[in-house]
């Protein structure tokens, strides 16, 4: 079962709240990542984490703070967007953090921020 | 030069075309490629796993030209339900597993 879930499914926020985007996965994979996604573009990758440790940090503005809080779940903690902000955030999961694993990649939450 | 080139289309084929998506890619470490095919608003979908040199299965055949940098994907009898954005990705060693995207070709498969 390649199963990634996020909730929630959309959100429209202000630029002064704070909201967290979940991700789940319970295929034993140990490395997970978030990414963001604009129309009509591919996904940019944001965060990488391994064996629950931040592994890759993509020049993301602080207003994202991603946690691991145990080798299942994924959060990114959101304070503070921009309207530019607005997209489509992407989880996906694989095996490994290594070069030959597949990732998968969840539904996305789909972000507005007004 | 971009990571990952590929033709951004929208290719227009009748049902039951053959359609042929290339890919090429400029790090030589290069190890692991992959398509993915990514539907409207949907999340994107491992579709293929590329090794080593070709592999078929059904209507689909995928090649890895090392050599030449270069990733194909070949749809035979193309149906309505390929119509799709196919997204070429390269990783790396030593990229731990960061994935580089193509800008994605737009397949419309018409009657």
């Amino acid at each position: 079962d390649t199963e990634v879930t996020q909730t929630p499914k959309h959100l429209v926020m202000g630029m002064t709240n704070k909201k967290s985007l979940k991700c789940e996965q319970h295929m034993g994979h140990r490395a997970m990542y978030w990414y963001k996604q604009k129309a009509k573009k591919p996904p940019e990758l944001m965060f990488v984490y391994s064996y629950e440790k931040l592994s890759i940090n993509e020049s993301v503005p602080s207003r994202f703070s991603p946690e691991c809080p145990n080798s299942s779940l994924l959060n990114l903690h959101l304070h503070a967007l921009q309207p530019e902000d607005s997209a489509l955030y992407l989880c996906a999961s694989s095996q490994d953090k290594l070069a030959d694993y597949e990732q998968y990649f969840g539904p996305g939450t789909r972000l507005t921020v007004t | 030069r971009k990571e990952v080139e590929q033709d951004p289309g929208p290719f227009n084929v009748p049902e039951g075309a053959t359609v042929a998506f290339n890919c090429t890619y400029s790090n030589s470490a290069s190890q692991s490629f992959f398509w993915y095919r990514q539907d409207g608003r949907k999340e994107p979908r491992l579709l293929w796993a590329v090794y080593s040199g070709g592999s078929e299965d059904g209507r689909f055949t995928a090649q890895l030209n090392r050599a030449s940098q270069y990733i194909s994907l070949l749809i035979r009898d193309s149906k309505l339900s390929d119509s799709a954005t196919y997204l070429c990705v390269v990783s790396f060693t030593g990229g731990g597993n960061k994935l580089t995207f193509g800008t994605g070709t737009q397949l419309k498969v018409e009657l």
